[in-house]
């Protein structure tokens, strides 16, 4: 079946480490995008990328890096420099600039 | 950016009641989405309406886009459409950000 695949669901991060998070598309979308939901709020942009060896930050990139090396994949890590890393994340994709499909999501714990 | 503002930000039904939920862009959209949030966190498509009205069974939209709004109507509600229902909007073209707004959460008590 065509969707977007999050893993792992739950992830626990110790103080200082990075940790990747990832998400792979077999829709053939060109654009992804990783969204960051805290409790009670809605949904901030990380970054996206529009095609294969290109990105761009979102409304919160401080403290995230991404990759996009092939089109089904999109991976995000969070790095030590990320203040609160604690959330619920979202990878989306989409034709061009059009709907919009998520994952499962992450939840990412710092212990 | 876009700003998106939702209201209501809290809704609570008895089970059988109808619903709207009203969705506002600070500037034009050419891509407008709903979403229902489940209780596991995944987004569910409900609509993608960038213009004109849509049905889905008990669930309808309305966008108006010379207004910059969009109207999620739930009929006959049931304790199943409990959870928070999110709009989104981009202006489209080479504008890839979707923008949230912050979410209606809806209770529907049997």
């Amino acid at each position: 079946d065509g969707g977007i695949t999050q893993s792992p669901k739950y992830l626990f991060r110790k103080e200082g480490q990075n940790v990747t998070l990832s998400c792979e598309q077999n829709l053939n979308h060109d654009a992804m995008y990783w969204y960051r939901q805290d409790p009670g709020q809605g949904l901030r942009l990380i970054y996206y990328s529009q095609i294969v060896n290109d990105f761009q930050k979102g409304d919160i990139a401080e403290g995230y890096s991404v990759s996009r090396e092939k089109k089904e994949s999109f991976p995000l890590t969070v790095t030590s420099a990320q203040k609160n890393p604690t959330a619920f994340y979202l990878c989306a994709s989409s034709v061009r600039s059009a709907e919009a499909f998520f994952g499962q999501g992450t939840r990412l714990t710092v212990v | 950016g876009i700003q998106v503002e939702q209201s209501p930000p809290d809704l609570i039904l008895q089970e059988g009641a109808n619903s709207t939920l009203r969705c506002n862009f600070s500037d034009s959209v050419n891509n407008l989405q709903w979403f229902h949030q489940n209780p596991w966190g995944q987004l569910i498509n409900l609509f993608y309406i960038p213009s004109g009205t849509k049905q889905n069974g008990r669930l309808s939209a309305t966008t108006v886009a010379t207004e910059r709004y969009s109207l999620l109507y739930i009929s006959s509600s049931q304790t199943t459409d409990s959870g928070v229902y999110f709009c989104a909007g981009n202006s489209g073209g080479s504008n890839y950000k979707l923008t949230f707004g912050k979410g209606t959460l809806l209770t529907v008590n049997p």
